[in-house]
């Protein structure tokens, strides 16, 4: 069975763009997660989307949202990109977003802001 | 959540089990260990979870105290390739997410 799959894997962008970074779940998971992760501040959670519906938001600005289309793949999205937004961006799928099920992870899409 | 402590870094021989241990004191009856591991520039990759009985797969086995206080995760043969940070969580069955703490570095030598 295919894990995770992020795209891009790599980014470069300039303050004030936006990037769209992409995530395709484990076939039949329909919970899918985002996570930011920096050395500084480790793993923190963004989003949680289950069913097209955002079911749960972490303490980031409206800058980052995300989305999930009826095949639950996910795409996160991030406007006005600033510095401190240079990260590893963590996608992670589960049968269900919770009851215990376990969350599996994409490797990521390093995304360097300059 | 319940917090866990895990030690910084060990090292491990090549070809022998890697013992990691995990305290998580104040761990609830809803509760699960879960254990993760992170090689450089990856992902973390699920290995094993549990309530209170032991569980083994394909990856490791699990081993909880009896008082949950406490767990022991087993590499039952080392490789280079289990080179990795390793995280202990404990994680409400009812959770959306995951927190991850600071893991145990392990190396495995040749």
């Amino acid at each position: 069975k295919a894990g995770v799959t992020q795209t891009p894997r790599y980014l470069i962008k300039t303050r004030g763009q936006q990037v769209t970074l992409s995530c395709s779940p484990i076939s039949g998971h329909r919970s899918v997660s985002w996570y930011q992760q920096t050395p500084g501040q480790g793993l923190q959670f963004l989003f949680e989307y289950f069913s097209e519906t955002q079911r749960n938001k972490g303490n980031f600005p409206g800058r980052f949202s995300g989305r999930q289309f009826s095949n639950s793949r996910s795409e996160m999205n991030v406007s006005t990109l600033e510095l401190g937004d240079s990260a590893l961006y963590l996608c992670a799928s589960s049968l269900e977003g919770a009851q215990a099920s376990p969350l599996h992870f994409g490797n990521g899409t390093r995304l360097t802001v300059t | 959540d319940a917090k866990t402590t895990q030690p910084p870094s060990m090292d491990c021989a090549e070809g022998r089990a890697a013992n990691l241990p995990c305290n998580h004191s104040t761990i609830s009856g809803n509760e699960y260990v879960y254990w993760y591991r992170q090689i450089h520039s990856q992902g973390p990759q699920y290995i094993i979870h549990g309530l209170k009985n032991n569980e083994t797969n394909e990856m490791a086995s699990l081993i909880i105290t009896e008082d949950r206080k406490s767990s022991t995760l087993i590499l039952p043969h080392a490789t280079l390739r289990d080179t990795a940070v390793y995280y202990c969580i404990v994680r409400h069955f009812n959770d959306y997410k995951l927190s991850f703490g600071a893991g145990t570095t392990v190396t495995v030598r040749a």
